[in-house]
């Protein structure tokens, strides 16, 4: 089955606790993407990444890192995770950014951070 | 700057009503247009989409209106059901900035 996997789906932590949330995808998709989702903001970018090696800023990347060695995966990396980034995050993949570029969207990873 | 955006944060329908929600876009050299829906729970998923050189898309009991006089665009469910109870949004092309979303209920 063609599927964006996010892990965890659920994570509490404590303010400066380095965290990891993977994201995989199997549609050999070149496009990934990482959102939060805020009440009343909807989604909003954090990073993307065209290809193997290149990733880019989104709207809002303060305090997040990102990585795209192999295709399939895109971790989302909070190096020191503060109580403001507590919120519910997608990771997405497409075949590419130009032209037709459905999202397929993981399930969601909600971090709570104390 | 360019914003995506909906006109009404949530709708309430009375089942077997048609639904209406609205989109606003600001790029005028926006081309193409996706609706997502977004069950409790759950990621956005794919409904319909639509390029600039279209004024009206079907898809099943749903339809996509695109007036780019006015930068709008319209979703349109037919026969809503239970089952349509979700939040909507819509993106531009390059699915990088998406609106606030619209939460549908529809009440039976």
């Amino acid at each position: 089955e063609a599927q964006v996997t996010q892990n965890p789906r659920y994570l509490i932590t404590v303010t400066g606790k380095k965290l990891t949330v993977t994201c995989s995808q199997n549609m050999n998709h070149e496009y990934m993407s990482w959102y939060r989702q805020d009440p009343g903001l909807g989604l909003r970018q954090i990073y993307y990444s065209m290809n193997v090696e290149v990733t880019d800023k989104g709207d809002v990347p303060e305090g997040y890192k990102v990585s795209r060695k192999e295709k399939r995966n895109f971790p989302l990396i909070l190096e020191s995770p503060s109580p403001n980034q507590t919120s519910l995050y997608f990771c997405a993949s497409s075949r590419g950014r130009s032209g037709a570029n459905v999202l397929t969207f993981g399930a969601g990873s909600r971090l709570t951070v104390l | 700057g360019e914003s995506v955006g909906l006109h009404l944060p949530t709708l309430s329908v009375q089942e077997g009503d048609n639904s209406i929600i609205n989109c606003a876009y600001s790029n005028s050299a926006s081309d193409y247009f996706i609706w997502y829906k977004q069950e409790s729970g759950k990621g956005p998923q794919f409904i319909i989409d639509i390029r600039s050189n279209m004024d009206k898309r079907q898809g099943q009991r749903v339809t996509v209106l695109l007036n780019k006089t006015v930068k709008h665009l319209s979703l349109q469910i037919a026969a809503t059901q239970p089952g349509d109870s979700a939040v909507y949004f819509c993106a531009e092309k390059g699915n990088m900035r998406f609106g606030a979303g619209t939460r549908l209920t529809v009440k039976p």
